[in-house]
């Protein structure tokens, strides 16, 4: 079946602007993830949804910095006024939350540049 | 909170011939589970492996395999018959058990470069 799907692939922005990554996960999985991988700190967890709700929220960064995922299916990543140090790759993962089956799989990420 | 290390930067290895990726990690939870993850250039994370914390079977995949020793809390991956697709970044992570309904994070290492060559 189809995999997680992210977009835009690549987004370039001027400093300050906001931006938006979408992800699609897999059908019928329950839990997405953000993370985000970047040359200074590698790869880190931003949040996580169950269903529709975020109870974890830890790795966020800043106040820019939000999310939301609706119908337990696509989520959003939103940056506002973004700064240099937002460059990264986002990647966006989601798994089953079936004893046994809590296996993240990945999408193909994010690349963000910003200028 | 957990962490996972990976001491290897960089490694090289031959096509055909086998190499070991190395991976400790620290924590204080009991149940958990311990991924082996690859990212070609292509940047797309690709499961390799994955191991119960509960098994003591070491888990196969192929020709990938790993070590896992829990008290030493060691989890190494094994590549046999290398091929020049095995060329790509290799990810350690753990993931701690969490229960049915419940969702966990990823805690990753830094990486493991390999290239495989000729």
């Amino acid at each position: 079946g189809a995999g997680v799907s992210q977009s835009p692939s690549n987004k370039v922005t001027e400093k300050g602007k906001d931006v938006e990554l979408r992800c699609d996960p897999i059908s019928g999985h329950t839990a997405l993830y953000w993370y985000r991988q970047s040359l200074g700190q590698g790869l880190e967890f931003l949040i996580y949804f169950q269903g529709n709700s975020a109870p974890d929220k830890s790795g966020l960064p800043s106040d820019r910095f939000s999310a939301e995922r609706t119908g337990g299916s696509v989520s959003t990543l939103t940056i506002q006024r973004t700064q240099q140090e937002d460059s990264a790759v986002y990647l966006c993962a989601s798994s089953l939350t079936l004893a046994g089956q809590e296996t993240q799989y990945f999408g193909p990420g994010t690349r963000l540049l910003v200028l | 909170a957990q962490t996972v290390t990976q001491s290897q930067p960089e490694m090289s290895v031959q096509e055909a011939e086998t190499v070991t990726l190395s991976c400790t990690y620290d924590t204080s939870e009991n149940n958990y589970y311990l991924f082996w993850y690859k990212q070609p250039p292509s940047r797309q994370m690709i499961l390799v492996i994955r191991q119960e914390a509960y098994k003591q079977q070491n888990a196969t995949e192929n020709r990938f395999s790993v070590n896992f020793q829990k008290a030493a809390k060691s989890f190494s991956l094994k590549i046999s018959d290398s091929q020049l697709g095995d060329t790509a970044m290799y990810f350690c992570a753990f993931m701690k058990h969490g229960f049915t309904g419940t969702a966990s994070k990823l805690t990753f290492g830094t990486g493991t470069r390999l290239q495989v060559t000729l």
